[in-house]
């Protein structure tokens, strides 16, 4: 099983331009999950999807930024416009089963640089 | 507003002796609590959990303890490798979602 994948890896951008990160999650998995990493915050849920649902995305930070998930093995986050402190990883999770389970497995995230 | 705290940034320990990370939540409806081990430029991953109606959870080295009354649980490793060294996430679950705190990064010294 290959896991979570994320691409890129590493993005660089200039503020004011549009970034979109995506995800390929664990084929069976039926949750999926995006995270960001920050010193101050930790790791913060930004939305989940439950079979390409979104289910909550109370955390994302404003409406610059949006998540999809038009099918069971993919899924996309875009920032737009991006700003400086939008820099910060990027984590995709996935797990099987309905609704939250008890593990996620995390792909090896997005380090996001805006400049 | 943390509802997951991890006070402590980070931990040095030798190795062989016992590492203790600490984790404080405010929220009483949370029910389950896992720890998380990352690696630089890896993705966390699951390490061990514990259900809110238990107050101990062993799974080799590694031990999860919670008290509920304060609130408070903590990972111990017994004993400390270096390949231990990594930074650890403790979770909690609540409301459908997983609620990370900041982490607090080990480094177990040979």
């Amino acid at each position: 099983d290959a896991g979570v994948i994320q691409s890129p890896r590493h993005e660089v951008t200039e503020m004011g331009q549009e970034v979109t990160l995506r995800c390929k999650p664990i084929s069976g998995h039926n949750s999926l999950f995006w995270y960001r990493q920050t010193m101050m915050r930790g790791l913060e849920l930004l939305i989940y999807f439950n079979n390409n649902v979104p289910i909550d995305d109370s955390g994302m930070p404003e409406d610059r930024f949006s998540a999809k998930m038009p099918n069971a093995s993919f899924s996309t986050l875009k920032i737009q416009p991006s700003e400086p402190r939008d820099s910060a990883v990027y984590f995709c999770a996935s797990s099987g089963g309905t609704g939250l389970s008890n593990e996620q497995f995390f792909g090896p995230g997005t380090r996001l640089t805006v400049l | 507003d943390q509802q997951v705290k991890q006070n402590s940034p980070s931990l040095s320990v030798q190795e062989g002796r016992i590492s203790i990370l600490n984790c404080d939540y405010t929220n009483s409806m949370f029910d389950y609590f896992l720890w998380y081990k990352k690696y630089p430029a890896e993705g966390p991953t699951f390490l061990i959990s514990i259900s809110s109606i238990k107050d101990k959870n062993e799974d080799g080295r590694f031990t999860v303890f919670l008290n509920k009354s304060a609130k408070h649980l903590s990972l111990h490793i017994v004993p400390s490798q270096p390949g231990d060294s990594a930074v650890y996430f403790c979770a909690a679950r609540g409301f459908q979602k997983l609620v990370f705190g900041t982490g607090t990064r080990l480094l177990v010294s040979p």
